[in-house]
């Protein structure tokens, strides 16, 4: 059984502002851990992913997060927050490849809110 | 390039009626998916695909239909058994040796 908690449907950061977008996950077995971002009316574009070796993880957009497994969380930051990173983020979670099919369960979604 | 396309991006449709939407992917991936979205409730799994000719009842399938008889595509159609069909459908894809999917544009559909 796997689930992700995203604390904090909507999050406002001023425009340079630190970015901190928590995200909390439960694994029976070692977990992929996922962030997505989605702009309004559009698909969802992968930011970055945790699979194995360094838990710090850098994406796309100056993106970053850290796998941190006695917490487990997967926290999505960024150190300024641009005009352009007003989207919503899902974090997710699936089981590690063990061939097949991959279950892949979502968050329920942060909409990020930069204000000039 | 590459990637997933979903047509049409906005679908009306009235209620009692069925409705087909198109998932075609040039990624050579052969695991297909279908989620739906609604606001406030992330990404709920319809229907997946793992290979041409068979899929898998996802966790909210009633009022779903797929099938897969090619590779590349992966329609779904919501059926007049679905009661509350007015949604944001997403399909996406993966390949084997990938950990991550990757998403189409979308669908919105708006029962009227």
């Amino acid at each position: 059984a796997q689930s992700v908690t995203q604390l904090g449907s909507h999050v406002s950061v001023s425009e340079g502002a630190l970015v901190l977008l928590r995200c909390n996950y439960s694994s029976s077995v070692p977990p992929y851990l996922f962030w997505y971002v989605q702009y309004p009316n559009q698909g969802l574009q992968l930011l970055l992913k945790y699979t194995t070796g360094a838990t710090l993880v850098k994406g796309i957009n100056g993106f970053e997060a850290e796998f941190k497994k006695s917490e487990t969380s997967f926290h999505l930051t960024k150190p300024s927050a641009h005009m352009s990173d007003a989207a919503e983020y899902f974090c997710a979670v699936s089981p590690m490849n063990s061939g097949g099919y991959q279950k892949v369960t979502f968050g329920t979604g942060t909409k990020l809110q930069v204000i000039p | 390039d590459g990637g997933i396309t979903q047509s049409p991006k906005y679908l009306f449709r009235k209620e009692g009626q069925n409705v087909t939407l198109s998932c075609e992917q040039n990624l050579n991936h052969d695991a297909m998916y279908w989620y739906r979205q609604d606001p406030g409730q992330g990404l709920r799994l319809i229907y997946y695909s793992q290979i041409v000719n068979d899929f898998q009842k996802g966790d909210i399938a009633e009022g779903y239909s797929v099938s897969r008889e090619k590779k590349e595509s992966f329609p779904l159609t919501v059926t007049s058994a679905q009661k509350n069909p007015t949604a944001f459908y997403l399909c996406a894809s993966k390949g084997l040796a990938i950990n991550e999917q990757f998403f189409g544009p979308g669908t919105r559909l708006t029962v009227l």
